[in-house]
């Protein structure tokens, strides 16, 4: 896949402000998509997803707006904290029943 | 909610020897498990679709008879890696689809071949 050794991207950002993160996918068949937090040593976790029948969907302190004509989904965080910092992965499911995974942003957030 | 336990979450082993990586489903189910591959600052490399009671799908470039992939039941997956050396060093990933279009990924497990 496209994520397959590529280096991951970096946003750095100061504690309170906003973060977004942005994610092209490729597959203009998919109509599921999950945002990923993964923590250095640990599993990705689940943040929030969407279907593609919606184009925002808003969770604790996070929002994923879903935009199928350029094939872009982002991932809002508002207020960011210390704690946020992690690596963000998008994965988008289709007809095959196998997630494919972006190639992942890397989140500073610095005090 | 659903929760994937992978064990173990750190293993050193010596350059020749095979090491087992088991992935579980705690409370739920998982006909298909999927074995992930993920190297310092990059993306996760999908190996292979594990599917309960049938043989595994390998992803291409994935050597079959390196890391053996075994779901004998529902709720276990295992991954081998077989006369292992250094550049297998890596984290490894399991991960379950939990029936409803998610996905719930173990903690991992850090591979250290000396």
């Amino acid at each position: 896949g496209e994520s397959v050794g590529l280096h991951l991207p970096t946003l750095s950002v100061q504690e309170g402000d906003n973060s977004i993160i942005n994610c092209a996918y490729s597959n203009s068949a998919s109509d599921y998509f999950i945002w990923y937090k993964q923590e250095s040593g640990k599993g990705p976790q689940f943040i929030i997803d969407i279907r593609s029948n919606m184009d925002k969907r808003q969770g604790q302190r996070v929002t994923v707006l879903l935009n199928k004509t350029v094939k872009h989904l982002s991932l809002q965080i508002a207020a960011t904290q210390p704690g946020d910092s992690a690596v963000y992965f998008c994965a988008e499911k289709g007809g095959s029943y196998i997630p494919t995974f972006g190639r992942g942003t890397s989140l500073i957030v610095h005090p | 909610g659903a929760v994937v336990s992978q064990h173990p979450s750190r293993v050193i082993c010596k350059s020749g020897t095979s090491v087992k990586i088991e992935c579980r489903s705690l409370d739920f189910q998982a006909t298909t498990m999927f074995w992930y591959r993920q190297f310092p600052k990059k993306s996760l490399m999908l190996m292979a679709t594990s599917n309960e009671g049938s043989k595994a799908t390998y992803e291409q470039g994935v050597e079959k008879d390196k890391f053996l992939i075994n779901h004998a039941s529902l709720t276990l997956s295992t991954l081998t890696v077989t006369s292992a050396h250094p550049e297998d060093s890596s984290f490894y990933i399991c991960s379950a689809g939990t029936g409803d279009d998610g996905y719930t990924f173990g903690s991992g497990t850090r591979l250290t071949v000396v």
